[in-house]
C-alpha cells in the first residue's frame, strides 16, 4: 500500500528560526514529489516539485530533498517568518494519482 | 497561466438534497480531472479521476452513485452529491493536468468547496 507519512504533526517556532518537516513514503518507485502549503479553510499551493532523477529544489527561503533510496524527503525553511504559518502537506505521485500526507501544521510566533 | 476555479466556494443544503460542484479549467486544457476530499485536520483523499468524455474511475471505498462525475469538455468537470447527509460535509478541492499521464506535468488545484450538510 503507498503511505505518505509526515513527521511532526506540528511544530511552534519562534520567528527567524530555520526548520525542518519531514516526509517518508513506502513505495519508491515514484513518479515526482511535492510540498504544498494549505491556508486554513483554503486551497493548495504548490511550493516545490522534485521529479524522480532529482535530488532536490530550490526556492527562495524553501528547500526541498528527495532521498528515493530511503522513501524520504524533507523540507527546509530558512529564516521563518510569521507569514509562513500554515499547514505544509507532501503529496508523492505514483503514475496519474497523488498521494497525501497527513501535513505538518506550522506555527511560527512573532 | 494554469488557473483552476471551483464554484461555489462554499455551500450549506438540508439533508437529502443534492449538491453539485463545478470545476473549470480557466486558461487550458484539462486531460484529467481529480476530485479530492478533505475532513478537518485530515489529508486530502483522492476520490476518483475523470478523463474528458469518458467515465470516472472511482477509489476504493467511493459510493459511484453517490458522487456523481460528469467530465462533459475538456474545461469542465462537475462532481454532484446526490442525496447529501450530514457526514457527506467536507471540503471538496478538484485539480486538473494539461498533459496525459507519462507526460511531465503538475496538477493544479482549485481553491475548494466547502461543502455543509444540515
Amino acid at each position: 500500500k503507498q503511505e505518505v507519512t509526515q513527521i511532526p504533526a506540528a511544530l511552534s517556532v519562534p520567528e527567524g528560526e530555520n526548520l525542518v518537516l519531514n516526509c517518508s513514503f513506502t513505495d519508491s518507485a515514484i513518479y515526482n514529489l511535492q510540498w504544498f502549503r494549505q491556508d486554513p479553510g483554503k486551497g493548495l499551493t504548490s511550493l516545490l516539485l522534485i521529479q524522480s532523477s532529482q535530488r532536490e529544489q530550490t526556492s527562495g527561503r524553501l528547500n526541498a530533498s528527495l532521498d528515493k533510496s530511503s522513501g524520504r524527503s524533507t523540507l527546509y525553511i530558512a529564516a521563518s517568518q510569521p507569514g509562513d504559518s500554515a499547514t505544509y502537506l507532501c503529496a508523492v505521485e505514483y503514475g496519474n494519482k497523488l498521494v497525501f500526507g497527513a501535513g505538518t501544521i506550522l506555527r511560527v510566533k512573532s | 497561466g494554469a488557473v483552476v476555479s471551483q464554484h461555489p466556494s462554499w455551500v450549506i443544503c438540508k439533508s437529502g438534497t443534492s449538491v453539485k460542484i463545478e470545476c473549470r479549467s480557466l486558461d487550458f486544457q484539462a486531460t484529467t480531472m481529480f476530485w479530492y476530499r478533505q475532513f478537518p485536520k485530515q489529508s486530502l483523499m483522492l476520490m476518483a479521476t475523470s478523463n474528458e468524455g469518458s467515465k470516472a474511475t472511482y477509489e476504493q471505498g467511493v459510493e459511484k452513485d453517490k458522487f456523481l462525475i460528469n467530465h462533459a469538455s475538456l474545461t469542465l468537470s462537475t462532481l454532484t452529491v446526490t442525496s447529501a447527509h450530514p457526514e457527506d460535509s467536507s471540503f471538496y478541492i478538484c485539480s486538473a493536468r494539461r498533459q496525459p499521464a507519462g507526460v511531465w506535468e503538475t496538477q493544479y488545484f482549485g481553491p475548494g468547496t466547502r461543502l455543509l450538510v444540515l
